[in-house]
């Protein structure tokens, strides 16, 4: 069975600071790949999926994802963090029709 | 405005009384799914539906029921529930072509079972 492993369930940056969240995966195809944003009290949000082509996919926010077949990682990446991206962040993979499996999430603090 | 709808927000109930929590879309899509969120174990998912009387068990979907009888219509029923239903619940909806454009997501329904 597939699943998705975050192994940071809690990371604190200081604001304007770069940022990475890491997601591996385990499947044995290429999967599709996604990362969702949750801000508190509310749904998820879509930020950018990886389906095929280019392994480095930009997203909404200002964030990128790269896709690293070797490593089974698709980690998220933003040069300079606001304080408003403070929030939890969910890697998922879709291995088949529309079923998602999502990782444990990571919780991102932002310092002033 | 294209959005998923929960009803309701919070809901506190008792072992054992049933209880309906509504989810409704305006986008006509095909796919619609239920998640529940717990701490650490991120979302799982409950059912799905591929379409009008077309549902499906996801990971976990024991004490647990749904229907799809219209198409913008995705109710979760607990016939009995239980403290270990105590959780975060998400509705969500994509396009029949599949996961291309993404979940829309409803905003959750916080459900506390005494």
């Amino acid at each position: 069975a597939q699943s998705v492993t975050q192994p940071d369930i809690h990371i604190t940056v200081s604001e304007g600071a770069s940022l990475e969240l890491r997601c591996n995966y385990s499947y044995g195809a290429t999967p599709y790949l996604f990362w969702y944003v949750q801000s508190p009290g509310q749904g998820l949000q879509l930020l950018l999926k990886y389906f095929s082509g280019d392994t480095l996919v930009q997203g909404i926010k200002g964030f990128e994802a790269e896709f690293k077949r070797s490593q089974s990682s698709f980690n998220l990446r933003k040069p300079s963090v606001h304080w408003s991206d403070a929030a939890e962040y969910f890697c998922a993979v879709n291995n088949a029709g529309n079923m998602l499996t999502f990782g444990g999430g990571t919780r991102l603090m932002v310092k002033p | 405005e294209a959005q998923v709808t929960q009803n309701p927000r919070y809901l506190i109930t008792v072992t054992g009384k049933k209880l309906t929590v509504t989810c409704s879309q305006n986008m006509n899509h095909e796919y619609m799914s239920w998640y529940r969120q717990d701490p650490g174990l991120g979302l799982r998912q409950i059912y799905y539906s591929m379409n009008v009387e077309v549902t499906d068990k996801g990971d976990v979907p024991e004490g647990y029921k749904v229907s799809r009888k219209e198409k913008r219509n995705f109710p979760l029923i607990l016939e009995s529930p239980s403290p270990n239903q105590t959780s975060l619940y998400f509705c969500a909806s994509s396009a029949g072509t599949g996961l291309f454009w993404g979940y829309t997501f409803g905003s959750g329904t916080r459900l506390t079972v005494v």
